[in-house]
């Protein structure tokens, strides 16, 4: 089942802070991050595995809150280079059954 | 280091036909996964390479079948073709099998159905 992903489109100025959320109503195993841009392939971001862990890559982090399974990216002091629509997947058991993608956020940092 | 590598990058077939597309590891990985992406949407998963074995499957008809060979290289083959295989098909690599590792994705190929 797909996952649920808001905001649909965000616009933010260069230096302001984001927050992308990816929930379920499945019982979510994982949830992976990536952010892609136009007419690139995605590109890793981070993964973070059931227990509720928080990780962080340069001024963009997330968190899994395992009860409410959703998955919030946190981007900080937003730089020109973080616009792209972010995408979250989320897998359900550890054997990669039913991985799925949202159908993304796109972000637009303006200077 | 090479990184994951997808020919060709663009094909346009008719309605019915069969297509074969491919997708080179970046070295050292030795799992493939390939995924549709539809314009404006997220990718979604098709199916999983490891150890030359079909892994793991997403909701696609057997229409979509693949193979991975000895040197973790990989195709993807898709069956009388409709209009709705019409996307972005791309592969990434990483190590080890599952989903729980970094992937690397190519640049993907573009596929137009007539």
């Amino acid at each position: 089942q797909q996952p649920v992903q808001s905001p649909q489109a965000v616009i933010l100025r260069e230096g302001e802070d984001a927050v992308i959320n990816c929930s379920s109503s499945k019982a979510l195993y994982s949830v992976h991050w990536y952010r892609q841009k136009h007419g690139e392939a995605p590109v890793f971001l981070m993964i973070l595995l059931k227990g509720g862990e928080q990780k962080g890559h340069d001024k963009i982090s997330a968190s899994f809150n395992e009860k409410k399974q959703q998955s919030s990216l946190y981007l900080t002091a937003s730089q020109l280079s973080y616009s792209g629509t972010y995408f979250c997947g989320t897998e359900e058991d550890n054997y990669g059954q039913n991985f799925v993608f949202g159908p993304g956020t796109r972000l637009s940092v303006l200077p | 280091d090479a990184g994951v590598t997808q020919s060709p990058t663009h094909l346009i077939k008719t309605r019915g036909q069969q297509v074969t597309l491919r997708c080179s590891p970046k070295s050292g990985h030795d799992t493939v996964s390939w995924y549709q992406q539809a314009l404006g949407q997220g990718p979604q998963f098709i199916f999983q390479y490891y150890e030359e074995e079909e892994r793991q499957r997403g909701n696609f008809p057997d229409r979509f079948s693949g193979h991975q060979f000895p040197n973790y290289s990989s195709e993807l083959n898709v069956n009388a073709l409709l209009l709705g295989d019409s996307a972005l098909y791309l592969c990434a690599s990483s190590l080890g099998g599952g989903l729980t590792d970094t992937q690397y994705f190519g640049p993907g190929t573009r596929l137009t159905v007539l």
